[in-house]
């Protein structure tokens, strides 16, 4: 059973630039979040989506949008890129509908970008 | 808005002894649930343990086990028999208990465990 899988591993960008992270979910959930997780601190919630939809947001400007597929696998998009942009970029997924439903979110390892 | 707090940055133990990491966190819900996540240095964030807030007893997993007091809003992470693979920096989260709709979880800053031969 493939847990959850994110692409690529390591991005360097220069400022002002755009960038797409992808996350595949683990394999039986349709939900999918988003996390920023700056050096030596704790993730932040930037989105979650379901059913294709952004269903919560958290602090973060417009300039980080988001796209869930059909097959529930998702996208960050990260436009006008700044240095303060440098972080690792978790991807999380877990079921919130029907029976398989839980509360338990399971993590990717991550996709550290560069700004510089 | 709901808060946690790890106000320890750095802990460190003996291979074979026990360890305890403090958590605390500031919400008006009743429901709700918390973790502790566990991030090696390969970054993968990995679940150690959950605790369900309408649940009395704590919450074990092998080794680890947890202290809920949720009057206190506290939740300690215990660690016995404490391994080198245990060194990496952990994470208490706290999630709303309303299913789906607000599951987002909110993170305290870490504390980072080294463990010593």
């Amino acid at each position: 059973d493939a847990g959850v899988t994110q692409s690529p591993t390591h991005l360097i960008k220069t400022r002002g630039q755009q960038v797409t992270l992808r996350c595949s979910p683990k394999s039986g959930h349709d939900t999918v979040s988003w996390y920023q997780q700056a050096l030596g601190q704790g993730p932040q919630f930037i989105f979650q989506y379901y059913e294709e939809e952004e269903r919560q947001r958290g602090n973060f400007p417009d300039r980080f949008s988001g796209h869930q597929f059909p097959n529930y696998s998702s996208e960050l998009n990260v436009n006008a890129l700044l240095l303060g942009d440098s972080a690792l970029y978790l991807c999380a997924s877990l079921s919130t509908s029907g029976r398989t439903a839980e509360e338990t979110q399971y993590f990717g390892p991550g996709t550290r970008l560069l700004v510089l | 808005a709901q808060t946690v707090t790890q106000s320890q940055p750095e802990m460190s133990v003996q291979e074979a002894e026990t360890v305890t990491l403090s958590c605390t966190y500031d919400t008006s819900e009743s429901d709700y649930y918390l973790f502790w996540y566990k991030q090696p240095p390969s970054r993968q964030m990995i679940l150690v343990i959950r605790q369900e807030a309408y649940k009395q007893q704590n919450a074990t997993e092998n080794r680890f086990s947890v202290n809920f007091q949720k009057a206190a809003k506290s939740f300690s992470l215990k660690i016995s028999d404490s391994q080198l693979g245990d060194a990496a920096m952990y994470f208490c989260a706290y999630r709303s208990g309303h299913t789906g709709a607000n599951s987002k979880l909110t993170f305290g800053k870490g504390i980072t465990l080294s463990v010593r031969p």
